[in-house]
């Protein structure tokens, strides 16, 4: 089952432009984790949020996080084509479960 | 230092055949989980091994299975195999138990 929800399902935008990508979860969580995924290939891990943080950064991507909505945000300023992918949120219930649930994505599309 | 590798990256095989899939963690990672991915159900967990000991099963029938050795290598296998279990077939290794998963570029399972 997906724990995850991701809004929107798909996100087409012109380089330069702003990227905001939303999650939600049901359960409580111990972390949060966003992953790229290009064209049905592997997963590449963007940023791990831990349920005690709000807000995080690394590079162009800023993620927050509301434990108590129960929800996430991805942003990825100054969008690249490059950055075209899909993108999942992932929910980690407590550290000592690996499994991680992940959301649906969001297929974003950047316009050259 | 070299990332997750799985082998084979694509394989066809007909229904009742068995399949053996490989994953090849980032060297001194100790846990290793796999995850299916289809168009239907997304990303799902299958388990995870730490130390050659299965530490997490997802909700996959016994046909799937998987074993790690000493050296952390690890292999999944689907036995019998069924048209539904077309899909890609990813592999993760972290650190321990607590850290962010590296996902490998996946195998590509088509069954006909």
């Amino acid at each position: 089952s997906q724990q995850g929800e991701e809004d929107p399902q798909a996100l087409s935008i012109q380089e330069g432009e702003n990227a905001t990508m939303n999650c939600s979860y049901k359960t409580s969580i111990n972390n949060l984790q966003w992953y790229r995924q290009n064209s049905g290939r592997g997963l590449v891990h963007l940023i791990l949020i831990r349920s005690n943080e709000r807000e995080k950064h690394s590079g162009r991507l800023r993620v927050t996080l509301d434990t108590s909505k129960k929800s996430s945000s991805l942003l990825i300023t100054a969008s690249r084509a490059a950055d075209t992918a899909s993108y999942f949120c992932a929910t980690a219930v407590d550290t000592g479960r690996r499994a991680l649930t992940f959301g649906s994505g969001t297929r974003l599309q950047v316009q050259p | 230092k070299a990332g997750v590798t799985q082998t084979p990256r694509y394989l066809i095989k007909t229904r009742g055949q068995q399949v053996t899939l490989s994953c090849f963690p980032i060297s001194g990672h100790r846990s290793v989980s796999w995850y299916q991915q289809t168009p239907g159900q997304g990303l799902q967990f299958l388990f995870e091994y730490f130390s050659e000991t299965q530490r997490n099963k997802g909700n996959f029938p016994g046909r799937f299975s998987g074993r790690q050795f000493s050296n952390s290598r690890s292999e999944m296998n689907v036995s019998t195999l069924e048209l539904g279990d077309s899909a890609l077939y990813l592999c993760a290794s972290s650190l321990t138990r607590y850290n962010e998963q590296y996902f490998g570029p996946g195998t590509r399972l088509t069954v006909t």
